[in-house]
């Protein structure tokens, strides 16, 4: 069974400048959130998408956007990118909602200059 | 954002040792989860926990979720030059409103030859 699918995983960005990561769920699951992580703050969830609705969110700015198709794939967004963007992006799938366990993806390392 | 309380931080150990990290939290978590994080990679889930009072193994892994739920552990034993990496806990409150996962800052695990 395939994993979590995460493309691309890097990317070069400018300040300014936006992005959209995407990340293929592992099948069968219907569930999929995302995370940022950095040195600084560890592992921070972003958003999480269930049925194609954005179920929970974090706090981040309205700059970091995400949705889910039909398919279950997702992707998310990020507007207007500045320095402190710059991160590892992971999503993770879950087989549905709540609490089941979540198995990530390699992530997207995004560089912003 | 909320984190949970990781220790310790990092660990030396010789191999062959057993080796023990935990987690504690103010709030209560439903769902704990211990993943582990190589260099440039996604965290991969090592064991899943979804009832107080809960102990469960995998292979040398061992991780037990604390009977309060505000706590879990996480014990390897007899340590093999592989299990070098980052060991991560993280939680998940009850659904409706939950805000994903809940990490901890890692458990830096080195072996010492």
């Amino acid at each position: 069974k395939a994993g979590v699918t995460q493309t691309p995983r890097y990317l070069i960005k400018t300040r300014g400048q936006q992005v959209t990561l995407s990340c293929s769920p592992i099948s069968g699951h219907r569930s999929v959130s995302w995370y940022q992580q950095t040195p600084g703050q560890g592992l921070q969830f972003l958003f999480e998408y269930f049925s194609e609705t954005q179920r929970n969110k974090g706090n981040f700015p309205g700059r970091f956007s995400g949705r889910q198709f039909s398919n279950s794939r997702s992707e998310m967004n990020v507007s207007t990118l500045e320095l402190g963007d710059s991160a590892l992006y992971l999503c993770a799938s879950s087989l549905r909602l709540p609490g089941q366990a979540a198995f990530f993806g390699q992530g997207t390392r995004l560089t912003v200059v | 954002g909320q984190q949970l309380n990781q220790s310790p931080q990092s660990m030396f150990i010789q191999e062959g040792e057993d080796v023990s990290m935990n987690c504690t939290s103010s709030s209560i978590f439903n769902t704990w989860l211990w993943y582990k994080q190589d260099p440039g990679e996604g965290p991969v889930l090592l064991i899943a926990l979804y009832k107080a009072g809960e102990l469960t193994s995998n292979g040398r892994l061992t991780a037990q979720f604390g009977i309060t739920r505000k706590d879990s552990f996480l014990n390897i034993s007899a340590s093999i030059p592989s299990d070098v990496g980052i060991y991560f806990c993280a939680g998940r409150k009850s659904g409706g409103g939950a805000d994903g996962l809940t990490f901890g800052k890692g458990t830096h695990l080195i072996i010492q030859p």
